[in-house]
């Protein structure tokens, strides 16, 4: 099956300052990757789409200035969160399409910021 | 705007027991449907992924079916197992963006089969 690693899966910053989170497609090349955030008991909400080579698409209410959107080839999109607060504090999760006839979503492990 | 609803929010099985989990979504122009399954903590493991011309997929003791004129959907777990124990997680595509668009997820249903 396809893997989607995803770095780290765990991080503690503090407030004021900037994480960066990789998502990799290790088996598969992904012209378009997708970013999800998800509080606890919410669903997986959809912060932005991160296509190679062009700008990200960001979903409204999701400030573009903060969650700073990078893919810069095939395998690897980076979401950065800058001048984290700690209602930034989530579950960011990234995904990779395994494009052809069936559309397949494939997921990282997901990353947990606490910000302080 | 898509919705989707995950009935039931919890459920506690006994071992053994199969169970159907129910998902709904509001707008019926999807490109397909995925669901998942999420550990505590973890990412999400893609189940089965259901296109919009298809009725059901079936892997192992799994089965999903696809209404989509009436936007439903059912999991199946057949003799279920304490290591069936996680949150289920339905997410559907729109068909708007040819595939290209990013999914659209249920809240989940937090299941606990007991040994």
């Amino acid at each position: 099956g396809a893997v989607v690693s995803q770095h780290p899966s765990r991080v503690i910053c503090k407030s004021g300052t900037s994480v960066k989170i990789e998502c990799r497609s290790l088996d598969f090349q992904a012209t378009t990757m997708f970013w999800y955030r998800q509080f606890p008991k919410q669903s997986l909400m959809l912060m932005a789409t991160s296509n190679e080579g062009s700008k990200a698409t960001y979903e409204q209410g999701v400030e573009k200035d903060k969650f700073l959107i990078n893919h810069a080839s095939l395998t690897l999109s980076t979401l950065t969160v800058t001048s984290a607060h700690p209602e930034d504090s989530s579950f960011y999760i990234c995904s990779a399409d395994r494009t052809g006839m069936n559309t397949e979503a494939f997921f990282g492990q997901g990353t947990r910021l606490t910000v302080v | 705007k898509q919705e989707v609803t995950q009935i039931p929010a919890a459920l506690s099985v006994p071992e053994g027991e199969n169970l159907v989990l129910n998902c709904s979504f509001t707008d019926s122009a999807i490109y397909n449907l995925q669901w998942f399954r999420q550990d505590p903590g973890k990412g999400l493991t893609s189940l089965l992924l259901i296109q919009s011309s298809q009725r059901e997929q079936t892997s192992g003791r799994l089965n999903a079916s696809l209404d989509k004129s009436s936007g439903r959907s059912t999991l199946y777990i057949a003799a279920s197992q304490p290591g069936d124990s996680a949150t289920y997680l339905c997410a559907v595509r729109p068909r708007g963006g040819g595939g290209a668009d990013g999914l659209t997820f249920g809240k989940g249903t937090h299941l606990i089969i007991q040994p």
